[in-house]
């Protein structure tokens, strides 16, 4: 089945320890999107690619980055993971641009920081 | 700027009750789109609707239903005869025209107890 899938699942690094989330999708879409959503919020867009054109939100921190390397994949990399960046890492993709314009979403990724 | 609200925070019934749960939404876009996910305990964001702001007609997926009013602006989403598999957060989600970014609603917790 087409989807979008997420590694790991569960990642624990240390405090200051770069650390890196990866997203696939079989879904061919153009757009991929990076959230972050912590206990009981609404998930937070840290940025979206469009195509290769990335779109940081204003305020995602610098602490946050994002690689696109091909249309299938997509990386996030906290360079120094603090405490307070202890969430649930959600990727998601849609068409839009080609009129689909719902977004799917993995399972995530839950970081935890110690 | 657009604003999603979800008054209802959390929601308990009894199963095989029928439950609304309501979204108001904000926006200055002629063309918007609504949408309505589910987030289980596993917490996968899985997409259940997308509504377009042009078309207003109801609709009904078995026992899931959704009730568009542009001159209200609510997007309200019914379950009839509830199951405890309906248990998880619900969220409501507005993205305007371009349609690559989604502001979500703050969710609303709903649970089904036996």
């Amino acid at each position: 089945d087409a989807m979008v899938i997420q590694n790991p699942r569960y990642q624990v690094t240390q405090f200051g320890k770069p650390v890196t989330l990866s997203c696939s999708q079989t879904l061919n879409h153009n757009v991929m999107y990076w959230y972050q959503q912590k206990s009981s919020q609404a998930p937070k867009l840290l940025f979206h690619y469009y195509d290769k054109d990335f779109n940081n939100e204003a305020d995602t921190p610098d602490n946050f980055q994002s690689r696109r390397p091909n249309t299938s994949f997509c990386f996030l990399d906290i360079r120094s993971p603090g405490l307070g960046d202890a969430a649930m890492y959600l990727c998601a993709t849609s068409g839009a641009g080609t009129g689909s314009y719902e977004q799917y979403f993995g399972p995530g990724t839950r970081l935890t920081v110690t | 700027a657009q604003k999603v609200t979800q008054a209802q925070t959390e929601i308990s019934v009894v199963e095989k009750e029928d439950v609304t749960l309501d979204c108001v939404y904000e926006t200055r876009d002629t063309t918007y789109y609504l949408f309505w996910y589910k987030q289980p305990p596993s917490g996968e964001l899985v997409f259940l609707i997308r509504r377009n702001s042009f078309d207003e007609q109801n609709e009904i997926s078995g026992r899931y239903s959704w009730n568009f009013q542009k001159s209200t602006s609510s997007f309200n989403f019914t379950i009839t005869a509830s199951q405890v598999v309906d248990s998880a957060v619900y969220f409501c989600a507005l993205s305007g025209q371009g349609a690559q970014k989604l502001v979500f609603g703050q969710g609303t917790r709903l649970t089904i107890n036996p």
